[in-house]
Order: C-alpha cells, then sequence, then structure tokens
C-alpha cells in the first residue's frame, strides 16, 4: 500500500496567490482528515470527511479557506488569497472508520511557505 | 471539550536512558494511539490500545492503557538516538468522530 499520498511537499508562494494542496487516502478508507501543523499550535484539525461528505468544517481558519472530496480518493485543500500566517505544515490524514482500532495514516505534508 | 495532556513537553536525555512519557485526560477514550513523528515527516503511527489495561510492546517501546481508559504511558528502555523525535498520543471517543490529539512530547536521545 502506499500509504496517504500529497502533493506537492514543499510550496513556496507569495501573498494574495491561491494555493491548491492535494490528498490521496488509503484506498478503502472512508474518513480524511486535514489539519496543519506549527510550532506554536501543534496539530490542529482543519476539516473532515465521512464517506466525501464534509462532516465538520469548524477549523478552517477563515472563508479564504475551502477544501473539497469529490470522490473516494481525491481530497483538495484551497487558499485564496493566501497570506503570511498560512505558512505551516498541511497534513492529510485518512482511516477506515467504525473498525475496532479506527487507526490513523497520515502523509508526508505539505510544507507552505507564503512571503 | 475533551483535552489530552502530555508530559513532559521536552525531554534531552543521554542514550542508554529509560524514559516515560504521559498522556493523561478527564476524559474515556474508546481507544488511544501513539506516534512519532520525524522533522520533515508526518505522524507515523506506532501502537493503537483499546482495553482498560492494556499492556504493549513494540521492541524497547512499551505502551501501557489505563485501566480506566483515561490515560497512557509510553516507556522506552535504553533509548537510543534513533528514538528521538515528537511522540504524540491520540484518543478516540467513537468510531466517526476525530481523533483528539496531545499536544507532543518532544524527545532527543544524545549519543
Amino acid at each position: 500500500d502506499a500509504g496517504v499520498i500529497q502533493s506537492p511537499r514543499h510550496e513556496v508562494t507569495e501573498m494574495g496567490q491561491e494555493v491548491t494542496l492535494r490528498c490521496k487516502p488509503i484506498s478503502g478508507h472512508n474518513s480524511l482528515f486535514w489539519y496543519r501543523q506549527t510550532m506554536m499550535r501543534g496539530l490542529e484539525l482543519l476539516i473532515y470527511f465521512n464517506n466525501n461528505v464534509p462532516i465538520d468544517d469548524s477549523g478552517m481558519p477563515e472563508d479564504r479557506f475551502s477544501a473539497k472530496m469529490p470522490n473516494a480518493s481525491f481530497s483538495t485543500l484551497k487558499i485564496q488569497p493566501s497570506e503570511p500566517r498560512d505558512s505551516a505544515v498541511y497534513f492529510c490524514a485518512s482511516r477506515l472508520a467504525g473498525g475496532l482500532y479506527n487507526e490513523q495514516f497520515f502523509g508526508p505534508g505539505t510544507r507552505l511557505t507564503v512571503l | 471539550t475533551q483535552l489530552l495532556e502530555q508530559s513532559p513537553q521536552f525531554l534531552s536525555i543521554q542514550e542508554g536512558e529509560n524514559l516515560t512519557v504521559y498522556c493523561n485526560s478527564s476524559s474515556v477514550f474508546s481507544s488511544l494511539q501513539w506516534y512519532r513523528q520525524e522533522p520533515g515527516e508526518g505522524p507515523v503511527l506506532l501502537v493503537t490500545v483499546v482495553t482498560g489495561g492494556e499492556v504493549k510492546k513494540l521492541k524497547r517501546l512499551t505502551f501501557q492503557f489505563g485501566d480506566a481508559r483515561k490515560d497512557s504511558s509510553l516507556h522506552i528502555t535504553a533509548a537510543q538516538p534513533g528514538d528521538t523525535g515528537l511522540y504524540l498520543c491520540a484518543g478516540l471517543d467513537s468510531g466517526n468522530t476525530p481523533l483528539v490529539f496531545g499536544k507532543g512530547t518532544r524527545l532527543s536521545v544524545i549519543a
């Protein structure tokens, strides 16, 4: 299994530009999570999907952030327009909800730098 | 709101020493997961514990889930520089809810 795949691994952009982060969850998993990690705030949940449906987006910091999951094998997190304070590492994670262990697996992350 | 508190926040030890990291909550969890994250990488799942009092071993790492399923500990025997990283615990309330993460313990093992 290839694990959770994220692209790009690194993104450097200028303030005001649109940024799109991509995620391919583990095949067969039905829950997908987007997180943001900074030294100051640790790991923060932004939004999660169950069966491709957004369940809770209360962690999305502002309307500049949006996420979609058009099918079971792909999700995007978009920031438009981007700001320097959005600089962080963004992780996608997936799991098969409902089992005994509900083990969750993370992708390698996208390191975003907004200048 | 469910919270998981990890202690200590930072730990720097010499190679060969033993250490214990704690993960505590006032809430009951159906299961608890431990992750290790190395610089530039995503968190990697180490173990999941689901039964109160459960003990799991992974080489030199021993994980224990509290009897009441509110707390957990990770003990490392004879730490090595390869154990260096951020250790995160995460609790699960029910099958379809997000994990609740602790802030992590940042471990540095010096050769």
